[in-house]
């Protein structure tokens, strides 16, 4: 079983929906829980980065964790063709600087 | 004004060939990473060093060496190449080792073994 397990997708919607993506992890020490996204050809770029449960907002994009669970979210509100990319959710046990990164879901805005 | 660059971008080589990734930041961070993405989008770290120490070193082959002649700069030397290793290869930093230091990667080095 992969540490974090995440739906590869495609996602396909229309210009303004909501978007949720998604993300399961096995591991109760993981404490850090981060968000990025990956355009084609180009390197993750981090978005959103929570260290507790509940949600975290930041303009179009909330985050929300869920530790019971072992589930994390992402929503983005009124979706944007240029929000078009792959989405990694990542997490993060205490110590040294070793992510663990989802396998990503692509995710199309269609105009 | 590249945060994180990396050389080259295409890497097209036979196997059995020893080949190396060049990677330098200029961010002023003290920790760069290696990660290798595979042809399912899935990123794996392989290697870390924070000031030219090695601190992470994941289970990977030891025909991987990397170096870090100074802290902006980590470069990638790979030995006998084999088909599996054919990837996405990002370099990363972060300002420091500590959890909250978001990585900042490059836009990596697709190599290809035939």
């Amino acid at each position: 079983q992969k540490e974090v397990e995440q739906d590869p997708g495609p996602l396909s919607v229309p210009e303004g929906a909501i978007v949720s993506l998604n993300c399961t992890y096995s591991n109760s020490a993981f404490q850090y829980f981060m968000w990025y996204r990956q355009y084609s050809r180009k390197g993750p770029e981090l978005l959103m980065y929570t260290y507790s449960s509940g949600n975290k907002e930041d303009g179009r994009f909330t985050a929300q964790v869920d530790k019971s669970s072992k589930y994390i979210s992402l929503f983005i509100r009124d979706s944007q063709p240029s929000d078009s990319a792959t989405y990694l959710c990542a997490v993060l046990s205490g110590g040294y600087q070793k992510v663990t990164f989802g396998t990503g879901t692509k995710l199309q805005v269609i105009p | 004004d590249t945060a994180v660059s990396q050389t080259p971008k295409y890497l097209v080589t036979q196997m059995g060939n020893d080949k190396s990734i060049k990677c330098e930041q200029n961010l002023g961070h003290d920790t760069m990473y290696w990660y290798k993405q595979d042809s399912k989008k899935f990123l794996k770290i392989m290697f870390s060093y924070n000031n030219k120490e090695l601190i992470i070193n994941e289970t990977v082959p030891n025909r991987f060496s990397p170096k870090s002649p100074d802290k902006a700069h980590l470069n990638l030397h790979i030995n006998s190449l084999e088909l599996g290793d054919s990837a996405v290869y990002f370099c990363a930093s972060s300002p420091d080792r500590g959890v909250q230091s978001p990585l900042h990667f490059g836009n990596g080095t697709r190599l290809t073994v035939t």
